[in-house]
């Protein structure tokens, strides 16, 4: 089955840097991967997803990017705000259109906005 | 339009007891999930559904059972709790569709056994 690793655990940035979170997959037949965010005794939401047809994807402030080749993914966020803080999940599944029960989460990163 | 109900949202056991853990989605949604969380394990599925009548085994099923006698609501019980499940769990539901990977989930329950 598919094995999705998440770096790093935790990362602490000054508000108004970037942060960048970084995700490998193990099967090469996956090709969604979204990224969910939770904040502090929340329910986690979703953020953004990319699909593989696409190497790149953009909202606002957040983006993106995908390496196939590699088997890794990653979410930039621009311009931090203490609003950013809280645990981001990248996830992976093979498409088959057939629900969510395939999607394999990461361990999550604890992302902390200094001020 | 509530989204995704769980219910209920805080619950303490002794080791033995039983409980159920009641999701509710007003969306129509076909596809509906229980996940727990635990820290620095990320969410792992315990039981699906992909739709009313139907349910089946996840990555961490063990312990746990499932209903889905409506559409609307999926029940995720333990027969008898152990300390291992003290957990948060997370009730999520998906379309079915295009879209079907997309997970809306609950606001949890934060379960202790002791």
């Amino acid at each position: 089955g598919e094995n999705v690793e998440q770096h790093p655990s935790t990362l602490s940035v000054q508000e108004g840097d970037s942060a960048v979170i970084k995700c490998t997959y193990s099967d090469s037949a996956s090709n969604y991967f979204p990224w969910y965010k939770q904040e502090l005794g929340k329910r986690p939401q979703l953020i953004i997803d990319i699909r593989s047809n696409v190497g790149e994807k953009k909202d606002q402030r957040i983006a993106v990017t995908l390496n196939k080749t590699a088997k890794h993914f990653s979410l930039h966020i621009t311009e931090t705000q203490p609003e950013d803080s809280a645990v981001y999940f990248c996830a992976a599944i093979p498409y088959s259109g057939g629900g969510a029960d395939g999607l394999t989460f990461g361990k999550g990163t604890h992302l902390i906005i200094q001020p | 339009n509530a989204g995704v109900t769980q219910t209920p949202k805080f619950r303490v056991l002794k080791t033995g007891q039983s409980m159920t853990l009641l999701c509710a989605q007003d969306m129509n949604h076909e596809y509906m999930y229980w996940y727990r969380q635990d820290p620095g394990m990320g969410l792992r599925l315990i039981h699906y559904s992909v739709g009313e009548g139907t349910t089946a085994k996840g990555e961490v099923p063990d312990g746990y059972n499932v209903s889905r006698l409506k559409k609307q609501n999926f029940l995720l019980g333990l027969e008898s709790a152990a300390p291992s499940q003290t957990s948060v769990y997370f009730c999520a539901s998906s379309p079915l569709g295009g879209t079907n990977e997309k997970l809306f989930f609950g606001s949890g329950t934060q379960l202790s056994v002791l």
